[in-house]
């Protein structure tokens, strides 16, 4: 195991509510990731950070905003979910070749 | 090539057979070349990174290749088993950037006992 908890595992919310969803890591790797896996998108990349404080935007971060304030924890906020943020989220670090280590994955369902 | 296309999207195999699948990728600023292994309700796992032109790799019945000139990589399995069943991804790093990965959607893999 890399070391990375998701939580909640599971969740399920209604339109408009705040959600968010916490990523911790023991490795203490510089680099973390959230993603989004929908069918037929694969893996897509909402945000990810290079540091403390240091984020950026990926290819779907609409709707989406992170927050890296220590090292181990990187937290995502939908601000006011919708139906289309239904999806399976997983939050990932890099390794020493630049490969993903993934998490166990959120399953959010917005109603 | 813009994005990291991979095909066949799915495929079933007899168990016994050898299979294959490409994936294309972007070849300008190649960095990285990566293979995951994606089981059903698990989460995907790193088979191969393959950083250099002509790159060949192997776990156990499980071998890739890499043509970056080219932009493609072939994933190679050789007497599928039922086990073997997952979707297979992946996944293009290019250089110039904060190792930002770009997934394909994937070849999913189901082996016939």
């Amino acid at each position: 195991d890399a070391g990375i908890t998701q939580s909640p595992r599971h969740k399920v919310t209604e339109t408009g509510t705040p959600v968010t969803l916490r990523c911790h890591q023991t490795e203490n790797h510089r680099y973390m990731y959230w993603y989004r896996q929908d069918p037929g998108h694969g893996l897509r990349l909402i945000h990810y950070s290079y540091g403390v404080k240091d984020t950026d935007k990926g290819e779907v971060s609409d709707g989406y905003s992170v927050s890296r304030s220590k090292t181990e924890d990187f937290l995502l906020t939908l601000e006011s979910a919708t139906s289309s943020q239904t999806s399976v989220y997983f939050c990932a670090i890099s390794g020493l070749s630049n490969e993903q280590f993934f998490g166990p994955g959120t399953r959010l369902t917005v109603l | 090539i813009l994005n990291v296309e991979q095909s066949p999207q799915s495929l079933h195999v007899q168990e016994g057979d050898s299979t294959n699948f490409t994936c294309s990728f972007p070849s300008s600023n190649f960095y990285a070349l990566h293979w995951y292994r994606w089981e059903t309700a698990k989460s995907p796992e790193a088979l191969f990174v393959m950083t250099l032109n002509g790159d060949e790799k192997k776990k156990g019945r499980i071998s890739a290749t890499l043509n970056t000139k080219e932009g493609y990589s072939y994933l190679y399995i050789k007497g599928s088993q039922p086990e073997d069943s997952a979707t297979y991804l992946c996944a293009s790093l290019n250089s110039g950037g904060y190792q930002k990965v770009t997934f394909g959607i994937g070849t999913k893999l189901q082996v016939i006992p």
